[in-house]
């Protein structure tokens, strides 16, 4: 158990709907970011929460939108779904420094979207 | 736009061996280096990393080197045990601005396969 915590596991939903992706960060970690996982991709980064805060936001597109609540913890929202969606997405979290010290992953959401 | 390359998508190595992952970067910025390591059904956890200051570091036998002027970084592992089958995701970081708050671009991940 990394710490971080995301849910649900697995979600199969189908094309125009809309859901929603939870996130729990370790505790005492306030920065929270969101990546997606295509098939045969590698991590591409989405957005960046800090104590509440967006801080840096990647190549996220407009039909998905995210927040970080005062208990710290995040939801992704991703509606009008189309078949590209279909990913893993991860949740991940860090002190401040965590590019140095390095970011700590939950096990993440795997979307199928049909 | 890719800014940190993975070009071999696999490698397969002998339990013992050394195994050498490859990792290629675009962008002169990029200040913090790092590796992660993922199996299946599980996130990636982070493996070791490296400051540009320095041009190698090693954590047992795990060992990183940083080529600045070729924009280039390998992880060395030696030996190479079953246990290391994995994917292996290099990842980058600008220092921490306004803009960019140190986030982490990685690359697309590197699936070793150690035999016996």
């Amino acid at each position: 158990d990394s710490g971080v915590t995301q849910t649900p596991k697995h979600l199969i939903t189908a094309t125009g709907q809309r859901v929603t992706l939870r996130c729990s960060p370790r505790s005492g970690d306030l920065s929270v970011y969101w990546y997606q996982q295509s098939l045969d991709q590698g991590l591409q980064f989405l957005i960046q929460y800090y104590n509440g805060e967006e801080r840096a936001k990647g190549n996220i597109l407009e039909r998905f939108s995210a927040q970080q609540f005062p208990d710290l913890h995040s939801e992704l929202n991703l509606s009008s779904l189309e078949l590209g969606d279909s990913a893993l997405y991860f949740c991940a979290s860090s002190p401040r420094q965590g590019r140095i010290y390095g970011y700590t992953f939950g096990s993440g959401t795997r979307l199928t979207v049909v | 736009d890719q800014q940190v390359k993975q070009n071999s998508p696999s490698l397969s190595v002998q339990e013992g061996r050394i195994s050498i992952l490859n990792c290629d970067y675009t962008n002169s910025m990029f200040d913090y280096f790092l590796w992660y390591k993922k199996y299946p059904a599980e996130g990636p956890t982070f493996l070791i990393s490296i400051s540009s200051i320095k041009d190698k570091n090693e954590d047992g036998r795990f060992t990183v080197f940083l080529n600045k002027s070729a924009k280039h970084l390998s992880l060395h592992i030696v030996p190479s045990q079953p246990g290391d089958s994995a994917v292996y995701f290099c990842a980058a970081s600008e220092p921490m601005t306004t803009d960019s708050w140190g986030k982490l671009q990685f690359g697309a991940g590197t699936q070793v396969v150690v035999t016996p």
